[in-house]
Formats: C-alpha cells, structure tokens, sequence
C-alpha cells in the first residue's frame, strides 16, 4: 500500500533561516499529495497539496513540488519565522480513500 | 462557529472503564474519521464514516466502536480501556468519500489519559 517517510525531527532553526524537510513516498499510481501542520495544542490543518507530477502546492511562503521521478514531496521555505514552529506532516492519499500520514517532523524556530 | 468540534478535549480515567468521545461537524461534509496519535505523533486512521456507511475499519480492537446518528456525528466508544489507549484522538471530516484531492479538516484532538 501507500507510505510515506518523512525526515526525522526535532529540527531545530534560527529566525529567517531556509528550511527544507524531506518527504518521500511510495505509492500505487498517482496519488495526490499533501503538507498538514499542527500547532501546538491544535489539530491538523492542510498546508498545501499539489494533485498531479511537477505540481507545485504553495501556501504562507512554504512550497513542495511533486517530483514523480524521485517520488518526493520535500516541503521548502526560504525564510522561518517564530510562528512557523509546529509538526509537519506529509501525506499521500491511496486508492481506498484513506490519507495516510508521515510520521511527523517538528520544527522549533529560535529567535 | 468551530467547523469539527470534539468533546471532551481532556479525558483522565482508569483503567478498564469505558468512554465516548463526540465528533461534530458544521461542514456539510459527507464523510467522518477518527485517527489515533501516538505520544511520537504517529497518526493512524481508525474509522471512516460516509453517510452514516462504515467505509474504513482499520485494524482496531473490537473495544472500540464507532456510531454515526447522522453524516454531522461521529463518535467513538471505547470499552474496557487499556493502558495502551492513552494518545490523542482526532475527528476529521471531508466532502465526498474519496479523499484523493480534497481535504481533511481535523478537531481539535481529544486526550485520553488511562490510569
């Protein structure tokens, strides 16, 4: 079935620092695929997604492209802010309708 | 107006008791879910309701029952609670039962902590 891996966290940056964290997948297809963050004390909320190869998702200065060739979705922003520290999840979305999730990379930004 | 609202948001029992948790939505969505997360994070996917239909049933001990009144509710009851049941449990809706290219909106979580 669908999987999705993502790097390990905790990551930790200084404000206005370049983030990348990578997220690869395996999947049946061409399934779409999807960024969540959770805030602290939050549930999920969708980042991004992009539906089909070299679709870039962009939301509040993040970006992920999806690369069908090295089947990643790695998530980027050029510059952190404070506010940006959270989970983030990758996600990809299989034939039976299921969303199924990565397992989390925390980000802690530092002022 | 909160979209997916989950009650109780804190939950603190012993163990062997039995639990709910409610799930509702003011979306109109069609389809309903509840994932599990770990204390690493880990999120798993338990139950999915479209239509008051079960259309997921994960690998969940059968202590664990899902009941859907209308396509608004969701909830989950949970017998004979086991130590390993602490994590927080998070209600998700979405329109359509194909998740594919659309989009889940999550609760705010539910923790339950078993003594």
């Amino acid at each position: 079935g669908n999987s999705v891996t993502q790097m390990e966290g905790p990551v930790t940056l200084s404000e206005e620092a370049f983030l990348t964290i990578n997220c690869t997948y395996t999947a049946t297809g061409y399934p779409s695929l999807f960024w969540y963050v959770q805030y602290p004390g939050e549930g999920l909320q969708l980042l991004l997604k992009a539906t089909k190869a070299d679709d870039k998702g962009s939301n509040k200065g993040f970006e992920a492209t999806y690369r069908k060739e090295t089947t990643s979705f790695h998530l980027e922003k050029g510059s952190v802010q404070v506010s940006d520290s959270a989970v983030y999840f990758c996600a990809v979305a299989n034939l039976g309708g299921k969303l199924i999730f990565g397992q989390g990379t925390e980000l802690s930004v530092k002022p | 107006d909160t979209a997916v609202s989950q009650t109780p948001k804190y939950l603190v029992t012993q163990m062997g008791n039995d639990k709910s948790i409610k799930c509702e939505q003011n979306l109109g969505h069609d389809t309903m879910y509840w994932y599990k997360q770990d204390s690493k994070k880990f999120l798993k996917i338990m139950f999915s309701y479209n239509n008051k239909e079960l259309i997921i049933n994960e690998t969940v001990p059968n202590r664990f029952s899902p009941k859907s009144p209308d396509k608004a509710h969701l909830n989950l009851h949970i017998n004979s609670l086991e130590l390993g049941d602490s994590a927080v449990y998070f209600c998700a809706s979405s329109q359509g039962d194909r998740v594919g290219t659309g989009e889940l909106f999550f609760g705010e979580g539910s923790r339950l902590t078993v003594l």
